[in-house]
């Protein structure tokens, strides 16, 4: 694909559900990174894949988070039992390769997602 | 952990140079990055410096002092569509990037 593509670009849930975001890499991307920005905040980093794996998953909020990786592209973030202060812009990017010397992060548009 | 430290808000006129300042404290080094993030929008690469020494691509110039913990980003000739955000980026001895709170530049006419 021509770049990032997340999904769904917003959504809003009752606190208390689960939700799921789902992110396509750039074709070929083998790093993948999942970021978090609430309104007028910087990125707080949440986790990152090399393939299928996660080697750092320290950043993950608390364990109502999890993410996962298959197949070498699409990830998926699943937010269980959400919260209001779960409320921010998920953002996830790829880059070509994650050791290699000058490999840019580049980033989807975010899903916005509302807790009410 | 990761500390990276920017200003929050620069102001600047139309055509003059703006500079941004960004200091880190990371647990080794692989590469410092600077984005841009216009309001509503993702950030956008426009830097990367791994060595010491100064970076050039247009109006854009990024410097790295790797013995400081120290980089600035460089803004020449300022335009109205420079008034964005400007993120300071570090990755780590684990390949993990950490961003900074950013800083925000305001470009007047």
């Amino acid at each position: 694909g021509a770049g990032v593509s997340q999904s769904p670009s917003n959504k809003v849930t009752e606190k208390g559900k689960d939700v799921e975001l789902r992110c396509d890499p750039i074709s070929g991307h083998t790093a993948l990174y999942w970021y978090r920005q609430s309104l007028g905040q910087g990125l707080e980093f949440l986790i990152y894949f090399q393939g299928n794996s996660a080697p750092d998953k320290s950043g993950l909020p608390s364990d109502r988070f999890s993410a996962e990786r298959t197949g070498g592209s699409v990830s998926t973030l699943t937010i269980q039992r959400t919260q209001q202060e779960d409320s921010a812009v998920y953002l996830c990017a790829s880059s070509a390769a994650l050791h290699a010397a000058n490999s840019p992060l580049h980033f989807g548009n975010g899903t916005r997602l509302t807790v009410t | 952990g990761q500390n990276i430290d920017q200003p929050t808000e620069m102001t600047a006129t139309e055509g003059a140079i703006v500079q941004i300042n960004c200091t880190y404290q990371t647990s080794g080094f692989n590469g410092l990055f600077w984005y841009q993030q216009h309001a509503g929008e993702a950030p956008t690469f426009l830097s990367y410096n791994v060595l010491d020494g100064l970076e050039e691509k247009g109006r854009f110039s990024s410097f790295l002092s790797r013995s400081k913990g120290y980089s600035y980003l460089l803004l020449k000739e300022l335009q109205m569509k420079d008034s964005a955000s400007y993120l300071c980026a570090v990755r780590d001895q684990d390949y993990k990037l950490s961003f900074g709170a950013g800083t925000t530049v305001t470009v007047r006419a």
